[in-house]
Order: structure tokens, then C-alpha cells, then sequence
């Protein structure tokens, strides 16, 4: 089946680690992107890629890092630096600035 | 940056009844726009895409209206169901920026 799979779906992670969410598609899209929500509230971007090997900041890109070594796979870490980094994550892929299809996302908790 | 807003950021309405959900943006040089429905925990579940070349597009009792010039959008729901309670949320594309979403409870 096509589609986007982000996982895992629950990740704990202690104070002062990294951790990398995942993300993967199969539907040869080649824009991706990385979504925050936070509780109540809308989808804030973090990252974007529109090809292989090219990323670019969205609004709160601060404390978290990317990497788009291949076009299906766009993997998000969340560094030591963001200060608050509980949250929902969402991956969504698109062909280039036409409908957009995203993955279950991840629930990322600090312990 | 585009900037997007909706209106109501929260709507509770009877079952039956038919409802608007607003969605205006800054930058009136899109590409296409889509709205998206939620459900709680879940991910996003895509709605309609009205490309920049249209004024509507339609799927079952969903309407949803596009005028550039303007800013906005408009997502009409026809004989609302108490499955139709989540966050409705619209997404603009260049870069695909959202609103805050909508959260609409259709009571039985």
C-alpha cells in the first residue's frame, strides 16, 4: 500500500537526549515536511524539503535538525536544544505544492 | 510569510444543521489550498483540494469555495452528523502554512 509511515508512534525521551523521529514515503513524492502541534492549537512548520539533499527552515526550525539523503526518507531529530519538546509530530509528503498526504504521527514526551 | 486564519476557532451546532467554516490567508499568491479534517491523536485526513485555477470543488455534503483576490475560503458542511465532530483545518500552499483549525461538535 502507498502511503506515509511515521514512527514509532509513542517516544519517550529524557532531558538533555536526541531523538529521531522517523519518516517515510512511498508515493515518489518529492516535497516532505515536518510538522509540531501542540495541544489545542494548529500545525506549526518546522522543516521542509523539496528534493534530495536540499532542506529548508520553516517558522520554528530552533532546536531540530533534518537530513534528505533519499527521496522517500526524511528523518527529524530533535536535539538537546529545543527547550520544550513535548508535542504531536506530523510528516506529510506532497508533489510539489499540490495535496499533501500525511502520516499518523509521533507523540513525543519528555520524562 | 503567509499568515492564515479561521474562523470560528470552535463551533457547536444540532445534528441537521448546515454550517460554514472560514479560512482567510495574507499572501493571495497561492498555488492550491486543501482542507483537511482531525480527528483527536490522529493525523490528518485530506477533505478537498481546490487548485489555484478553481473557484469550488465539492465531495459529498462538502463545499468548499476558493476566491484568491479576496483571501479566502470557505468549507460548507450540508446536514451536519455527529460524525462530523473533529478539527477542521486549511492549508495553503506555497509552502503549505495552516490555520489553527476549526473544532467543530455536532451534538446528536
Amino acid at each position: 500500500d502507498g502511503g506515509i509511515t511515521q514512527s514509532p508512534k509513542y517516544l519517550f525521551r529524557k532531558e538533555g537526549q536526541n531523538v529521531t523521529l522517523s519518516c517515510e514515503q512511498n508515493l515518489n513524492h518529492d516535497a516532505m515536511y515536518w510538522y509540531r502541534q501542540d495541544p489545542g492549537q494548529g500545525l506549526r512548520l518546522i522543516y521542509y524539503s523539496q528534493i534530495v539533499n536540499d532542506f529548508q527552515k520553516g517558522d520554528i526550525a530552533e532546536g531540530y535538525s533534518v537530513s534528505r539523503e533519499k527521496k522517500e526518507s526524511f528523518p527529524l531529530t530533535v536535539t538537546s536544544a529545543q527547550k520544550n519538546p513535548t508535542a504531536f509530530y506530523l510528516c506529510a509528503s506532497s508533489p510539489l505544492d499540490t495535496e499533501a498526504f500525511f502520516g499518523q504521527g509521533t507523540r513525543l514526551t519528555v520524562v | 510569510k503567509q499568515e492564515v486564519t479561521q474562523i470560528p476557532a470552535a463551533l457547536s451546532v444540532p445534528e441537521g444543521e448546515n454550517l460554514v467554516l472560514n479560512c482567510s490567508f495574507t499572501d493571495s499568491a497561492i498555488y492550491n489550498l486543501q482542507w483537511f479534517r482531525q480527528d483527536p491523536g490522529k493525523g490528518l485526513t485530506s477533505l478537498l483540494l481546490i487548485q489555484s485555477s478553481q473557484r469550488e470543488q465539492t465531495s459529498g455534503r462538502l463545499n468548499a469555495s476558493l476566491d484568491k483576490s479576496s483571501g479566502r475560503s470557505t468549507l460548507y458542511i450540508a446536514a451536519s452528523q455527529p460524525g462530523d465532530s473533529a478539527t477542521y483545518l486549511c492549508a495553503v500552499y506555497n509552502d503549505m502554512r495552516f490555520g489553527a483549525g476549526t473544532r467543530l461538535t455536532v451534538k446528536p
